[in-house]
């Protein structure tokens, strides 16, 4: 079955960490994408990646780090910069091109203690 | 930089009936898509509904349609024989067109609530 998997689908990380959450895609989408989702809020870009060793900041990249070594893969990293970090993570998929369905894993819901 | 907006926290419908979620948009730009995307309990994000600004003919998938009124920066979302499967967040979101991927920008989203 094509989709996207994240994990995990819990993470506790303590103040001070840095916390690498996991995207893969077997769907051969060239692009991906990172979300952030708060409690009443939607959803909010971190960052998106076009193409293999390529990416762009969204709007609320401060804290966060990604690499983008593989077409199947778009790993995000939560420093310790990040200074309000549990959050729900939601990673995304499309074709390359504006206009076309994203496609949304499970989602990793992350928390600081 | 573009704004979406939802102005309905929580709708609530009986089961059967026909409810309308609302959103309104800002931009200067001419050409872009909206999106209505259902958030269920599990929190998977499922792309409902598709509309490209350029089309005037408002999208329509089995249930599910909208009616885009692009002067007024509208884009509701109408549900008919709502179902007990329907119940979950609806976040409206927006794209502008142009060459290559881009994020999309959501509305803070409708908790819709179906009465058995």
């Amino acid at each position: 079955d094509g989709g996207i998997t994240q994990s995990p689908k819990y993470l506790f990380r303590k103040e001070g960490q840095n916390v690498t959450l996991s995207c893969e895609q077997n769907l051969n989408h060239d692009a991906m994408y990172w979300y952030r989702q708060d409690p009443g809020q939607g959803l909010r870009l971190i960052y998106y990646s076009q193409i293999v060793n390529d990416f762009q900041k969204g709007d609320i990249a401060e804290g966060y780090s990604v690499s983008r070594e593989k077409k199947e893969s778009f790993p995000l990293t939560v420093t310790s910069a990040q200074k309000n970090p549990t959050a729900f993570y939601l990673c995304a998929s499309s074709m390359g091109t504006r206009g076309n369905e994203q496609f949304f894993g499970p989602g990793t819901r992350l928390t600081v203690l | 930089a573009q704004t979406v907006t939802q102005s309905q926290p929580e709708m609530s419908v009986q089961e059967a009936e026909t409810v309308t979620l609302s959103c309104t948009y800002d931009t200067s730009e001419s050409d872009y898509y909206l999106f209505w995307y259902k958030q269920p309990p599990s929190r998977q994000m499922i792309l409902v509904i598709r509309q490209e600004a350029y089309k005037q003919q408002n999208a329509t998938e089995n249930r599910f349609s909208v009616n885009f009124q692009k002067a007024a920066k509208s884009f509701s979302l109408k549900i008919s024989d709502s179902q007990l499967g329907d119940a979950a967040m609806y976040f409206c979101a927006y794209q502008d067109s142009g060459g290559g991927a881009d994020g999309l920008t959501f509305g803070k989203g409708t908790h819709l609530i179906i009465q058995p």
